[in-house]
């Protein structure tokens, strides 16, 4: 079984551009959840989709947002980058939402803004 | 709101000592609770996880974890450390009751197992 696969791994980008990674969770998943990692402030909550709905949201500005298509296939978008948005992007995904299941996270998406 | 704290930045110990990485929780309703392992450039993986039932729980590669409901605490324990454990461990807790689901980690704690 395919685990969760997160693209592009690696990218690098410019301040005030945007930015869209993409995450293909385990087959038969349908929540999928996405965190920023970074050193200093460690592994934040963005946001949570399950059936095309964002369920639950971080504390992170607008320019942070994202989507679930019908085949469970999420993306998020940040826009207007900013130098402290240099961060591995973790994407996870569980079966359901409502359940108690642990999360399987994709290997991620290096950003750094230069 | 949900919180987790692991106290530790880092623990250290040498390769078949027992090992514990500390974690504390809060939580309003009842605690769900994880511990994951991350090695270096990957992403995070479950080691195990209590909803209910016994105190002690066994996972992954030899890895238990108490649950311990007074003290609010969920310590991850090991009985003989290997080097290949060296990692980055997170204690995490998915809390049910504010009106959706989201999984909290905490700041994670670097274990380092010397030969």
């Amino acid at each position: 079984k395919a685990g969760v696969t997160q693209t592009p791994r690696y990218l690098i980008k410019t301040r005030g551009q945007q930015v869209t990674l993409s995450c293909s969770p385990i087959s038969g998943h349908r929540s999928v959840s996405w965190y920023q990692q970074t050193p200093g402030q460690g592994l934040q909550f963005l946001f949570e989709y399950f059936s095309e709905t964002q369920r639950n949201k971080g504390n992170f500005p607008g320019r942070f947002s994202g989507r679930q298509f019908s085949n469970s296939r999420s993306e998020m978008n940040v826009s207007t980058l900013e130098l402290g948005d240099s961060a591995l992007y973790l994407c996870a995904s569980s079966l359901g939402y409502m359940n108690t299941g642990e999360l399987f996270f994709g290997e991620g998406s290096r950003l750094t803004v230069l | 709101a949900q919180s987790v704290a692991q106290p530790e930045d880092q623990v250290n110990v040498a390769e078949g000592n027992p090992l514990t990485v500390k974690c504390t929780y809060s939580v309003s309703g009842n605690p769900y609770l994880f511990w994951y392992v991350q090695y270096p450039n990957r992403g995070l993986q479950f080691l195990l996880k209590y909803i209910t039932g016994d105190n002690l729980v066994k996972g992954s590669y030899g890895f238990e974890a108490e649950f311990n409901k007074s003290q609010t605490s969920f310590h991850l324990k090991k009985p003989s450390a290997l080097v290949s454990d060296s990692a980055l461990y997170f204690c995490a807790v998915r809390d049910g009751v504010s009106g959706g689901f989201k999984t909290i980690f905490g700041a994670g704690t670097r274990l380092f197992v010397k030969a």
